[in-house]
């Protein structure tokens, strides 16, 4: 089983550039998340999906846009990169509708922007 | 909303020493409570959960935890650590009345054992 998969794993842009985070799961998950991940600050919850066509926002959205076409897909992109997002992104899914379920991640996609 | 503080942001111990990972939280509902590790360079995995009945969870590798609502903490124990378990360890909590796993993650704890 490959689970949550993510590409790329490192990546570095320069400021302005754009890029797109891929986030793939073969778990049939219906609900799917981004999460930011800084020194000593946790992670931040950037946008989630509860199914196909449909997202909202997270605790940290700003500088980002996603997508769920598929609900196997669920790709983050940043149009204009900046500094303060220099981080680690991880991608997660949960079979559960209710906040029991356990989050199955991704191995991180590390960027940094110069 | 809730939020999660871990009191310790490393940990340091010799192998097979007992250790205590603290983490206490705060929400106006009623709450699902999670430990995740993350191992150096890779995805969180969890640990173990509570979600409702008796307030010792047993977890993989040996963890447990204790829920205790009149402290709202829910802290990590292990009686006797290897070498192995040196990772970040991640107390998180979620809205039981919410659908969705929106959880609510705390900074970390880096818990480091030392031969």
């Amino acid at each position: 089983n490959a689970g949550v998969t993510q590409t790329p794993k490192f990546r570095i842009l320069k400021i302005g550039q754009s890029m797109t985070l891929q986030c793939t799961q073969d778990m049939n998950h219906n609900y799917m998340y981004w999460y930011r991940q800084d020194p000593g600050m946790g992670l931040k919850l950037i946008y989630y999906s509860v199914g196909a066509g449909i997202t909202d926002k997270g605790e940290v959205p700003n500088g980002y846009n996603v997508s769920r076409s598929t609900t196997e897909d669920f790709p983050l992109r940043l149009e204009l990169a900046a500094p303060s997002q220099t981080s680690v992104y991880f991608c997660a899914s949960s079979y559960s509708s209710s906040g029991a379920g356990e989050l199955f991640f991704g191995e991180g996609s590390r960027l940094t922007v110069l | 909303a809730q939020s999660v503080t871990q009191l310790d942001s490393q940990v340091p111990v010799f192998e097979e020493a007992p250790v205590e990972l603290r983490c206490n939280y705060s929400s106006s509902v009623s709450v699902y409570l999670f430990w995740y590790v993350q191992y150096p360079n890779q995805g969180l995995q969890l640990l173990l959960k509570y979600l409702s009945g008796s307030t010792l969870v047993k977890g993989i590798n040996g963890f447990e935890a204790e829920f205790n609502k009149s402290q709202t903490s829910f802290h990590l124990r292990k009686p006797s650590v290897h070498i192995s378990d040196t990772a970040e360890y991640f107390c998180a909590v979620s809205d039981a009345e919410t659908s969705g796993s929106r959880l609510t993650f705390g900074e970390g704890t880096q818990l480091t054992v030392n031969p």
